[in-house]
């Protein structure tokens, strides 16, 4: 079975900086997709960047990138110029298919940013 | 293009009692899934539903049960209401066949008394 671990509960960043979010995962599958969502206290999940195994290079989305360490099976999210709108709890989840054709994401437990003035 | 709507959006049963939770799909998407977040936790998938049939399903008892309809909206049906039901339901509408493009709504925040 897949597993996403995220090993950093709460994180702090001055607003203007930037800041790298943990993602570490696990699966024996060749072929998966590695997402971060972001959840402010409304509670919607909103999609900020993907990243498939097979592709060469790191994603990128506005202030929004991914590390993609392949051989260390990290995925770590990096929020450049941080703004106070960033602070909400961020996902980080990967793609498996499953027997029945279908396909489920399985989750991280997140990270709770808050970026301070 | 119109989002993922769920409702309701706060729903409030007691312990034995059923639910319905309803999710129209984002225009274009042909395929449902479900996901319950415990508070303080990541989501767990429950299942997703394709062309109105369950193709996948998670660790959930078959007291969790759901539908879709021919417009792609979808039904999550939970019986026989426990304590630890009490979580934020999400629903997330994709493309069959897609690499990504998940698109969640707000979710609907149950509390079993």
């Amino acid at each position: 079975a897949q597993k996403i671990t995220q090993t950093q509960p709460g994180m702090f960043v001055q607003e203007k900086e930037a800041v790298t979010l943990d993602c570490t995962y696990d699966t024996s599958d060749p072929s998966y997709g590695l997402f971060w969502y972001k959840q402010p206290s409304s509670g919607e999940m909103i999609f900020l960047i993907y990243q498939g195994s097979y592709d060469q290079q790191n994603a990128t989305e506005g202030r929004y990138s991914l590390n993609f360490q392949k051989a260390r099976k990290s995925a770590n999210l990096v929020i450049s110029a941080s703004q106070l709108g960033d602070s909400a709890m961020y996902f980080c989840a990967m793609r498996e298919e499953l027997t029945g054709g279908g396909n489920k994401l399985t989750f991280g437990t997140g990270t709770q940013l808050k970026v301070e003035l | 293009e119109t989002g993922v709507t769920q409702s309701p959006t706060h729903l409030i049963k007691t312990r034995g009692q059923q639910v319905t939770l309803r999710c129209s799909s984002q225009s274009g998407h042909n395929t449902v899934s479900w996901y319950q977040q415990a508070l303080g936790q990541g989501p767990q998938f429950i299942f997703q539903y394709y062309r109105e049939e369950e193709n996948g399903r998670g660790n959930f008892p078959p007291r969790f049960s759901g539908l879709q309809f021919p417009n792609y909206s979808s039904e999550l049906n939970v019986n026989a209401l426990e304590l630890d039901d009490s979580a934020l339901y999400l629903c997330a509408s994709s493309l069959a066949g897609a690499l990504y493009g998940y698109t969640f709504g707000s979710g609907t925040r149950l509390t079993v008394v």
